[in-house]
């Protein structure tokens, strides 16, 4: 089976923009978890969407949003950028059993300037 | 609610010595309990994971790792270090609650030749 796929893998943004990162989930699982990872924070988790729903969410402001499409795929969206969004935005997928092992792609790495 | 402490942010050994990393989990109910490796600019690899069956649960690339439920603790070994260990290892729990990992800030493994 092909792993978790995440695109792009590199992105550069200036504050203020949109950026919207993607992530399609190992074929059969239908939970898609998001996760930033920074120096700083390590790793923090955005929200996770089960069956096109978001199921459980963290502590991040508004400005992050994510949906799920029937096909399994997700797409995360930061809006309003802030140079301290730069990171590395992990996906997982898993088959949504709770709890469950989750199977995480290579990275979406943002940089804001 | 869920955390995870890993002592030791950076941990060097000689190839062929013992590693030891270490993880304390925090949790009012036994989680589940994961060990995660990441390598640079890729995502994390699931190590090894214990669900509630056998306490010394063995995992890829020779570690393994035991749940102490009177320590709280899961610390990760390998009898014999290579040069290949050489990453970033990351703790996690998830609870039987919810499908979200809680990270622990995660050990560099620094391996000496």
């Amino acid at each position: 089976k092909a792993g978790v796929t995440q695109t792009p893998r590199y992105l550069i943004k200036t504050r203020g923009q949109q950026v919207t990162l993607s992530c399609s989930p190992i074929s059969g699982h239908r939970s898609v978890s998001w996760y930033q990872q920074t120096p700083g924070q390590g790793l923090q988790f955005l929200f996770e969407y089960f069956s096109e729903t978001q199921r459980n969410k963290g502590n991040f402001p508004g400005r992050f949003s994510g949906r799920q499409f029937s096909n399994s795929r997700s797409e995360m969206n930061v809006s309003t950028l802030e140079l301290g969004d730069s990171a590395l935005y992990l996906c997982a997928s898993s088959l949504g059993v709770i709890p469950d092992t989750q199977y995480f792609g290579p990275g979406t790495r943002l940089t804001v300037l | 609610a869920q955390s995870v402490t890993q002592l030791g942010s950076h941990v060097s050994v000689s190839e062929g010595a013992l590693v030891l990393l270490r993880c304390n989990y925090s949790s009012s109910v036994p989680p589940y309990l994961f060990w995660y490796v990441q390598y640079p600019n890729q995502g994390l690899q699931l190590l090894l994971k214990y669900t509630s069956a056998a306490t010394l649960v063995k995992g890829i690339n020779g570690f393994e790792a035991e749940f102490k439920k009177s320590e709280t603790s899961f610390h990760l070994t390998k009898p014999s270090a290579h040069m290949s260990d050489a990453a970033e290892y990351f703790c996690a729990v998830s609870p039987n609650t919810g499908n979200q990992f809680y990270f622990g800030t995660g050990t560099s493994l620094t391996v000496i030749p």
